[in-house]
């Protein structure tokens, strides 16, 4: 399968600082990549999709502004939580999508887990 | 309602045995796709086994396979053998039409017993 790198992969920071996570596809080239959100013992709650070279699609309920997200080539995403507060403290995931024979397939990273104090 | 439908919040299953996950889905759309990922403790999300909406056959990867039951929207993961290192969170998800955007359902967290 396709291998999707997520960096870093726990993040500890100060209430009102802005953390950036990173998402890469190794082997192939992603023009969609998946920002997730998940509680604990939850399901994934999608964020938004990110299409390469151009603004992210943000789910109803997503504050664009809070959540940043930029995909600037074919294999990096990136999700900045700007001024992050408590309730930001959660698991980030992404997610890559791999077209093939009209499966599209979505690889995911290893995820982020995000304290805010 | 839900369009994607785990009933199963948690199983347990001997070693070496096989077991069944299920999973049921809602749509219109006529073209979809049925994923499984595989969650352990540690967080990554594994895809494990997909099955199109108009693929004749049952899809399976290994100990892995789909019971796609299309008539009664259902799409169960069976895992044979099972081994210790299967324990973790299962989780469904569907792709309506040719978009990429999944939908996941509630998850299964899988324990194996020695």
């Amino acid at each position: 399968g396709a291998v999707v790198s997520q960096h870093p992969s726990r993040v500890i920071c100060k209430s009102g600082t802005s953390v950036k996570i990173e998402c890469r596809s190794l082997d192939f080239q992603a023009t969609t990549m998946f920002w997730y959100r998940q509680f604990p013992k939850k399901s994934l709650m999608l964020m938004a999709t990110s299409n390469e070279g151009s603004k992210a699609t943000y789910e109803q309920g997503v504050e664009k502004d809070k959540f940043l997200i930029n995909h600037a080539s074919l294999t990096l995403s990136t999700l900045t939580v700007t001024s992050a507060h408590p309730e930001d403290s959660s698991f980030y995931i992404c997610s890559a999508l791999w077209r093939e024979a009209g499966k599209n397939i979505q690889y995911f990273g290893a995820g982020t887990r995000l304290s805010v104090l | 309602a839900q369009k994607i439908t785990q009933t199963q919040p948690g199983m347990f299953v001997q070693e070496k045995e096989a077991v069944t996950l299920d999973c049921t889905y809602d749509t219109s759309d006529p073209s979809y796709g049925l994923f499984w990922y595989k969650q352990p403790s540690s967080g990554e999300m594994i895809f494990l086994i997909y099955q199109g909406s108009y693929d004749q056959q049952n899809a399976t990867e290994g100990r892995y396979s789909l019971n796609f039951q299309k008539a009664r929207k259902s799409a169960n993961l069976v895992i044979s053998a099972s081994q210790l290192g299967d324990s973790a969170m299962y989780f469904c998800a569907m792709r309506e039409g040719i978009g990429g955007k999944l939908i996941f359902g509630q998850g299964t967290e899988l324990s194996v017993k020695p």
